[in-house]
């Protein structure tokens, strides 16, 4: 069974500060890791993912995510925030062997970017 | 555009009384989830399905049930709702090995 912690609950940082979202996995095989973003009241949107290759994967809106396995860690980072990336993030992974191709995922982080 | 449509956006449920959350995707998907989202919990996997007709337990399938009566459309069935099952969910469609698509959610509030 895989699972997915994100540590922190809420990151708080002013526009145009560089942030990073810290995601940690545990899951034994080969994996799907990703990265969806929910603005309030909205449902969950595709910002990136990583399955094999280059450990830095790129995605929109500036953001990207480094995977690293030696820490089980998929962390996401943006290099200047805007108040528009105020959401919650949630970080996902999905055994690559898995028939259904399910998604768990973490408890997510809100990020708050003040003006 | 490719979608994820949810129906009804919200609803308030008696406490026992029947409840069917609706979902259509455009997308030509294979792969359709329902996902419950609570404070707290993240999105945690009610039912999924892969092919119309067929569908399988996610990690919470207790006290729902679920349908999949053509590739576009999936549903979930509450028979008895109950207190606890008050959240929003999520239904999201995926080719498999991709990313998926979510439906804006449907709020449900049991009383």
């Amino acid at each position: 069974t895989q699972t997915v912690s994100q540590s922190d609950a809420h990151v708080t940082v002013f526009e145009g500060d560089s942030v990073e979202l810290r995601c940690n996995y545990s899951y034994g095989g080969s994996i799907y890791l990703s990265w969806y973003i929910q603005h309030h009241g909205r449902g969950l949107q595709f910002l990136l993912k990583y399955y094999s290759g280059n450990p830095v994967v790129q995605g929109v809106n500036g953001f990207k995510a480094e995977f690293s396995k030696s820490d089980s860690s998929f962390h996401l980072r943006k290099a200047s925030v805007h108040w528009s990336d105020s959401a919650v993030y949630f970080c996902a992974v999905s055994p690559s062997s898995n028939m259904g191709y399910k998604l768990t995922f973490g408890t997510g982080t809100s990020l708050l970017v003040d003006p | 555009e490719a979608a994820v449509t949810q129906s009804p956006r919200s609803k308030v449920a008696v406490t026992g009384g029947k409840v069917t959350l609706s979902c259509h995707q455009t997308n030509n998907h294979d792969y359709m989830y329902w996902y419950r989202q609570d404070t707290g919990h993240g999105l945690r996997l009610i039912h999924y399905s892969y092919v119309a007709d067929s569908t399988e337990k996610g990690d919470i399938p207790d006290g729902y049930k679920a349908s999949r009566p053509s590739q576009e459309n999936f549903s979930l069935i509450l028979e008895l709702a109950s207190l606890s099952q008050t959240a929003v969910y999520f239904c999201a469609s995926s080719s498999g090995r991709s990313d998926y698509t979510f439906g804006s959610g449907t709020r449900l509030l049991v009383i």
